[in-house]
């Protein structure tokens, strides 16, 4: 079936760190992938997206890139904020309506 | 406005007791979501409303009973809950449920304690 596998967190850097959030992804057919963003005690935020092989999704200096040869769409931002802690979801979508997400990763970013 | 409002933001109910739960949008969505999220998990898709019917119920027990009065509003009828019920209750909705992938737009939740 198809499935998402995310890096395990929980994940810590410093502020202005570089950050890869690995994503992986299991799916029959072609599947649109995206990036959601759950601050505490919040719902989810759509922080970006891409629809097919190749594309390039970019969000508040978020990026991640379609890869459907190595069926993976890794998280990355040159230089991480304080305000950018919190939890990752990656998640695909191949019949319509549903989304399958990942575990999730827990980031937490030092001054 | 991309804005997806629940009410209540907290909720805590006893096993006997019956409860709703609101979720409202205005972007003009004909498709709406409900999930339950439990801690430090991923959502968990429990229905799907597409034009205003049931489309899509991934097996939720009937003492969860989701009702969409117009394309604008979701509620979610609880009643008789267990202890194991207690999670963050996610509405979204999204453009269209075709194969055409919109997002969808999470609200804030509701936080549900069943004592």
């Amino acid at each position: 079936g198809d499935s998402v596998t995310q890096m395990e967190g929980p994940v810590t850097l410093s502020e202005e760190a570089f950050l890869t959030i690995n994503c992986t992804y299991t799916a029959t057919g072609y599947p649109s992938l995206f990036w959601y963003v759950q601050y505490p005690g919040e719902g989810l935020q759509l922080l970006l997206k891409a629809t097919k092989a190749d594309d390039k999704g970019s969000n508040k200096g978020f990026e991640a890139t379609y890869r459907k040869e190595t069926t993976s769409f890794h998280l990355e931002k040159g230089s991480v904020q304080v305000s950018d802690s919190a939890v990752y979801f990656c998640a695909l979508r191949v019949r319509a309506q549903k989304l399958v997400f990942g575990q999730g990763t827990r980031l937490t970013i030092n001054p | 406005d991309t804005e997806v409002t629940q009410t209540p933001k907290h909720l805590v109910m006893g096993m006997t007791n019956k409860k709703s739960l609101k979720c409202e949008q205005h972007m003009g969505h004909r498709a709406m979501y409900w999930y339950k999220q439990k801690a430090k998990k991923p959502p968990e898709l429990m229905f799907v409303y597409s034009y205003e019917k049931l489309s899509i119920n991934e097996s939720v027990p009937s003492r969860f009973s989701p009702e969409c009065p117009n394309s604008s509003l979701l509620n979610l009828h609880l009643h008789a809950l267990q202890p194991e019920d207690s999670a963050l209750y996610l509405c979204a909705s999204s453009a269209s449920s075709g194969v055409i992938s919109y997002e969808q737009y999470f609200g804030p939740g509701t936080r549900l304690t069943v004592t």
